[in-house]
């Protein structure tokens, strides 16, 4: 089955603790992209992946890494979380090669809480 | 950052009433335009994609239409049912990023 996996899928963590959301694909497609979602703000995307080892800064990637060292795997790393990460992540991936209007396929979201 | 705006930001209709929202965008350099489906709960699910002034597209009782011109893309739904409560957001791309920027989506609520 075509999907994107996110874990965890709820966490609850401290101030300055660093975590890692993970996220796989098995479509085999270029792009993938790190979306956060908070009331009224819509999708802000906070990083992007036009393929393996090219990474780029979204609208909102303030306190936010990633890395894309293989094809399927785009994981969403935050040094040192503050409570205004609070959020709900999504990632999504799409099979765009240059200039290609692919539709985005989303994970599932996954809660994160920063006490 | 695009500029993007959906209106109303919320809508509630009775089950059966046909109902439009608004998606509007910079017309400037406009490449393509995403509509996506999101139940609560779920995550955005693709409905289109639409690239080409006056394009029209159409799934089951859902269709949408775009005006790059002017920079609006219309959703309609005809006949609508509870189970076509969600958001609906809308993604434009320009060609200077070929990236999507979303919309904070419009929330329509159909009560049976």
């Amino acid at each position: 089955e075509a999907q994107v996996t996110q874990n965890p899928r709820y966490l609850i963590t401290v101030t300055g603790k660093k975590l890692t959301v993970t996220c796989s694909q098995n479509m085999n497609h270029e792009y993938m992209s790190w979306y956060r979602q908070d009331p009224g703000l819509g999708l802000r995307q906070i990083y992007y992946s036009m393929n393996v080892e090219v990474t780029d800064k979204g609208d909102v990637p303030e306190g936010y890494k990633v890395s894309r060292k293989e094809k399927r795997n785009f994981p969403l790393i935050l040094e040192s979380p503050s409570p205004n990460q609070t959020s709900l992540y999504f990632c999504a991936s799409s099979l765009r090669g240059s200039r290609n209007t692919g539709e985005l396929f989303f994970g599932e979201g996954s809660r994160l809480t920063v006490l | 950052i695009l500029n993007v705006e959906q209106s109303p930001q919320s809508l509630h209709v009775q089950e059966g009433d046909s109902t439009n929202f608004t998606c509007s965008f910079p017309s400037s350099n406009f490449y393509a335009l995403h509509w996506y489906r999101w139940e609560t709960a779920k995550s955005p699910e693709a409905l289109f994609v639409m690239t080409l002034n006056g394009d029209e597209k159409k799934k089951g009782r859902i269709s949408a239409t775009l005006n790059t011109k002017e920079g609006y893309s219309y959703l309609y739904i005809k006949g609508s049912q509870p189970e076509d409560s969600a958001t609906y957001l809308c993604a434009p791309e320009s060609g200077g990023s070929y990236i999507p920027t979303f919309g904070r989506g419009t929330s329509l609520i159909v009560h049976p």
